[in-house]
C-alpha cells in the first residue's frame, strides 16, 4: 500500500522561509510531486523529484532522499499569496498519482 | 502549457437524478485521465482511471456502477454520478498528463462543485 504523511498545518510569516515535509511509503517509487492548491480551487504543480537532491524553481525548492522516503518543498521570501495548501503525492509502479492530506499554510503579515 | 478543461464549474441537482461531468483535454491528447474526489479540508482521493477505448478502472471502495466513467475520445472523459445522494456532494476533479510516462505531472481541471440536495 501506499501512505504519505505531512503536518496538517503550518503557519508562517510574510517575507520568512517556510519548509514542508513529507514522508512517503509507497509500493515502487517513480516520482514525487508537489501541488499548490488555493482553497475552492484545483491544484497547480509546482515541483518535481525522481532523484535524491535538490530541485530549484525560483522561490520554490523541493527537495528528495529516497533512502529515507522524504521530501520537502522550500518557500523562501513568503508572500501573503502563499496562503494555501500544499499537497505532497507520489506516483508509484502504478502510475497513479497519489495524494498526502495536505499541509494548509497560513502567511502572516 | 497543458489545459484541462473542466465542466460544468458548479452543479446543483435533487437526490435521485444524475449528474454528468466533462473533462476535455484542449491542447494534447490524453488516452489516460484521473478522477478524483475531494471532501472538505481533506486531500485528494483518487476515484478511478479513464481509459481511452477501454473500461476505467477503478479504486477499491468506489462503486463503477454508480459513477460511470466514459473516454470515448482522446480529448474527452465524462463522469456520471448515477442517482445522487447528498453524500456525494463533492469537488470532483479530472487530470491528465500531457506526455506519456509516469514522470510527467498531472494537469487539472478547474474542478466541479457539486451540491445534492
Amino acid at each position: 500500500g501506499q501512505n504519505i504523511d505531512q503536518p496538517t498545518e503550518m503557519t508562517a510569516t510574510e517575507g520568512a522561509i517556510v519548509q514542508i515535509n513529507c514522508t512517503y511509503q509507497t509500493s515502487g517509487f517513480n516520482g514525487l510531486f508537489w501541488y499548490q492548491q488555493h482553497a475552492g480551487e484545483a491544484p497547480t504543480f509546482l515541483s518535481y523529484n525522481v532523484l535524491d537532491g535538490l530541485e530549484e524553481k525560483g522561490r520554490f525548492s523541493s527537495f528528495l532522499s529516497r533512502s529515507k522516503g522524504y521530501s520537502y518543498l522550500l518557500l523562501k521570501e513568503l508572500q501573503m499569496k502563499d496562503s494555501a495548501s500544499y499537497l505532497c503525492a507520489v506516483t508509484g509502479n502504478t502510475g497513479k498519482l497519489i495524494f498526502g492530506q495536505g499541509t494548509t499554510l497560513q502567511v502572516k503579515p | 502549457g497543458a489545459v484541462v478543461s473542466q465542466h460544468p464549474s458548479w452543479v446543483i441537482c435533487k437526490s435521485g437524478t444524475s449528474v454528468k461531468i466533462e473533462c476535455r483535454s484542449l491542447d494534447f491528447q490524453a488516452t489516460t485521465m484521473f478522477w478524483y474526489r475531494q471532501f472538505p479540508k481533506q486531500s485528494l482521493m483518487l476515484m478511478a482511471t479513464s481509459n481511452e477505448g477501454s473500461k476505467a478502472t477503478y479504486e477499491q471502495g468506489v462503486e463503477k456502477d454508480k459513477f460511470l466513467i466514459n473516454h470515448a475520445s482522446l480529448t474527452l472523459s465524462t463522469l456520471t454520478v448515477t442517482s445522487a445522494h447528498p453524500e456525494d456532494s463533492s469537488f470532483y476533479i479530472c487530470s491528465a498528463r500531457e506526455e506519456t510516462g509516469v514522470n510527467s505531472p498531472l494537469h487539472f481541471g478547474n474542478g466541479t462543485r457539486l451540491t445534492v440536495t
